[in-house]
């Protein structure tokens, strides 16, 4: 059974500054997703890692993929408000069937 | 604009009534999934379609049926529901086995009392 590791599960962070939230997963998979959530809304894809040592940016926030350690990571970088929501990584074994993390509920204060 | 429509957005409903959650999308995907959302329990899929007329279980399938009749449609239907069937449904679907990401409607929140 594949399992999907977010940690942490909350963070709490100042404007102005950087953070990686991890995503660990224990089974082979070159599909990793990271997603945010703000309340009470839909899934808002933000990036689609579809191979070893894959890396995108957007914005403040930049995704990576290491298929060998099954690790991807989302840093953050001066962090501000508007980033506040829930993060979500889904791993794809089979072209069919998202499994997600548990979600990192994430705070930026002033 | 492209995107996977869900209706209603809100439902509550008595246990034991039969209901009906809509999809739609407008992108021609193939693949078609439901997922629910629970506090603590995260997102987990219901029933997934890789095609019109081709269907299968996912995680939580329990109580769920599915129908693919249409490319673009993709109904969940609740036979007889639940209050432990309460929750936050969203569909989803993709192009190509998620090689292009997974797009996901607005959500349903549904309370069976």
């Amino acid at each position: 059974e594949l399992k999907v590791e977010q940690n942490p599960l909350f963070l709490s962070m100042q404007e102005g500054k950087n953070y990686t939230i991890y995503c660990n997963y224990s089974t082979t998979s070159d599909r990793l997703y990271w997603y945010r959530q703000d309340p009470g809304k839909s899934l808002e894809s933000l990036f689609v890692l579809l191979s070893n040592g894959a890396v995108k940016q957007e914005g403040r926030l930049m995704a990576s993929l290491d298929t060998k350690a099954r690790l991807s990571t989302l840093h953050i970088t001066a962090a501000v408000h508007d980033l506040s929501a829930t993060y979500f990584c889904a791993v794809d074994m089979s072209g069919y069937a998202l499994n997600f993390g548990k979600g990192t509920s994430l705070l930026v204060t002033p | 604009e492209a995107q996977v429509t869900q209706n209603p957005r809100y439902l509550i409903t008595v246990t034991g009534k039969k209901l009906t959650v809509t999809c739609s999308q407008n992108m021609n995907h193939e693949y078609m999934s439901w997922y629910r959302q629970d506090p603590g329990l995260g997102l987990r899929q219901i029933y997934y379609s890789m095609n019109v007329e081709v269907t299968d279980k996912g995680d939580v399938p329990e109580g769920y049926k599915v129908s693919r009749k249409e490319k673009r449609n993709f109904p969940l239907i609740l036979e007889s529901p639940s209050p432990n069937q309460t929750s936050l449904y969203f569909c989803a679907s993709s192009l190509g086995g998620g090689l292009y990401g997974y797009t996901f409607g607005s959500g349903t929140r549904l309370t069976v009392v």
